[in-house]
């Protein structure tokens, strides 16, 4: 089945304290990225990669790592969460142009940092 | 610079009325444009999406949109709203067909029975 897969689904963590969430897709995109939802603001954009080895910044980075070292895989790390990212995040890989462009949503991963 | 403003962001409607949910976008060259739909403690699932050709674009459930250019807008409608289309719609643009996505605040919309 062709998904995207986000791990963990939940997490719970204090301030400070290092963690990566995990983004996995089987489709073969050549495009991922991470966003996160904040009630009233909808989905911003915090990293995204075209490729392997090549990332970008989307509207929100601050306080954000990410690294493309495979094409299916594109992990998020927070290296010192702060209270300000509790909030949902969501994986999304893609491809084409056209009638063929795509871009698929993970189920979400939704981080308390207290 | 792109950007998306989605007007109301609760929207409620009996059930078997129209739906319409309104986006308005900027974009400095050719937009692609989409509507999600974000069901309690889901993911977006694409409801439909405008790349090229046809501005009257069909979609899953019932839905469709149109993209007006002259009027840089991109609604979202349904003849007749269903219980089950209870849930929070998010318009989106990317330019040029890139990746990098603008996400607008989101409509919640309410059936009523």
């Amino acid at each position: 089945e062709a998904q995207v897969t986000q791990n963990p689904r939940y997490l719970i963590t204090v301030t400070g304290k290092k963690l990566t969430v995990t983004c996995s897709q089987n489709m073969n995109h050549e495009y991922m990225s991470w966003y996160r939802q904040d009630p009233g603001l909808g989905l911003r954009q915090i990293y995204y990669s075209m490729n392997v080895e090549v990332t970008d910044k989307g509207d929100v980075p601050e306080g954000y790592k990410v690294s493309r070292k495979e094409k299916r895989n594109f992990p998020l790390i927070l290296e010192s969460p702060s209270p300000n990212q509790t909030s949902l995040y969501f994986c999304a890989s893609g491809r084409g142009a056209g009638d063929h462009y795509e871009q698929y949503f993970g189920p979400g991963t939704r981080l308390t940092v207290t | 610079a792109q950007s998306v403003t989605q007007l109301g962001s609760h929207v409620s409607v009996s059930e078997g009325a129209l739906v319409l949910l309104r986006c308005n976008y900027s974009s400095s060259v050719p937009p692609y444009l989409f509507w999600y739909v974000q069901y309690p403690n889901q993911g977006l699932q694409l409801l439909l999406k405008y790349t090229t050709g046809a501005t009257l674009v069909k979609g899953i459930n019932g839905f469709e949109a149109e993209f007006k250019k002259s009027e840089t807008s991109f609604h979202l409608t349904k003849p007749s709203a269903h219980m089950s289309d209870a849930a929070e719609y998010f318009c989106a643009v990317s330019e040029g067909g890139g990746f990098k996505t603008i996400f607008g605040a989101g409509t919640r919309l309410f059936v009523k029975a």
